[in-house]
C-alpha cells in the first residue's frame, strides 16, 4: 500500500511565523502535490512537482513556496504565515505517467493565532 | 475537465448496497472517472477508477453508462465504517490535479 505521510496532524503558529509542512511518501513516485481544504471550497492545489526540483503553480500559490530536494519528500513553505492561511493542508504523490490516481496523506490541520 | 454532479447526501441500511451515482454529461474520450473517500479529518482514499469498463477492486464497483456521461458507485454490503463523504471526479490522462466538488455524504444506519 502507498503511505503518505504528513509531518503533522495538528500544528498552531502564530502570525509572520516561517511555517514548514513536510510530507514524505515510500512508493517512489515521481509526482507530488500540496493542496488546503476549506468548507465549501474543496481541495485547491498549492503546488505540485513532477521531479525533484522541479514544482508548479497550482490555484493558489501566493504566500507559499515548496521545495523538493529529494524524490520521497516535498516540503510546504509558509513564508510569512497569516491567519486566512489557517486551513487543513493535504499532500499527495502519484506515479508518474497517465492514468494513475493520487495518494493522500491524512492531512496537517494548520491554525495562524 | 468536466464538471461532476452528485447527490448532497444519501443514507443506506447497514449490509445493504450503497449505490452512489454521478452524472458527468460533459466528459470527454480521455477522462477517467475516479471516486475517492474522505472520513472526517483523514485524508481522501482512492477506491476506483475507469474509463468506459466496468470495474471491481475489493472495495468496491464502479459502473459507467455506455455513453460515459453518468457512472455509479457500488459498495456491496455497506458498513457503519463507510460512512464519509464520496467524492466523483472526472480527469484526463494528463491532467495534473483533481478537482474535488463537494461529494455526497454517505451515511450507514445500523
Amino acid at each position: 500500500d502507498v503511505k503518505v505521510t504528513q509531518s503533522s496532524r495538528y500544528l498552531v503558529k502564530r502570525t509572520g511565523e516561517k511555517v514548514f509542512l513536510e510530507c514524505v511518501q515510500d512508493m517512489d513516485h515521481e509526482n507530488m502535490f500540496w493542496y488546503r481544504q476549506d468548507p465549501g471550497l474543496g481541495l485547491r492545489l498549492i503546488y505540485f512537482s513532477y521531479d525533484v526540483k522541479m514544482k508548479e503553480k497550482g490555484d493558489i500559490p501566493e504566500g507559499y513556496s515548496v521545495s523538493r530536494e529529494k524524490k520521497e519528500r516535498f516540503s510546504l513553505i509558509l513564508e510569512s504565515a497569516s491567519t486566512n492561511q489557517t486551513s487543513m493542508y493535504l499532500c499527495a504523490s502519484r506515479r508518474g505517467g497517465s492514468n494513475q490516481p493520487q495518494h493522500f496523506g491524512d492531512g496537517t490541520r494548520l491554525s495562524i493565532l | 475537465d468536466a464538471k461532476t454532479t452528485q447527490p448532497p447526501s444519501m443514507d443506506c441500511a447497514e449490509g445493504r448496497a450503497a449505490n452512489l451515482p454521478c452524472n458527468h454529461s460533459t466528459i470527454s474520450g480521455n477522462e477517467y472517472v475516479y471516486w475517492y473517500r474522505q472520513i472526517h479529518s483523514q485524508g481522501p482514499q482512492y477506491i476506483i477508477h475507469g474509463l468506459k469498463n466496468n470495474e471491481t477492486n475489493e472495495m468496491a464497483s464502479l459502473i459507467i453508462t455506455e455513453d460515459r456521461k453518468s457512472s455509479t458507485l457500488i459498495l456491496p454490503h455497506a458498513t457503519l465504517r463507510d460512512t464519509a463523504v464520496y467524492y466523483c471526479i472526472a480527469q484526463s490522462n494528463t491532467g495534473n490535479q483533481f478537482y474535488f466538488g463537494t461529494g455526497t455524504s454517505l451515511t450507514v444506519i445500523p
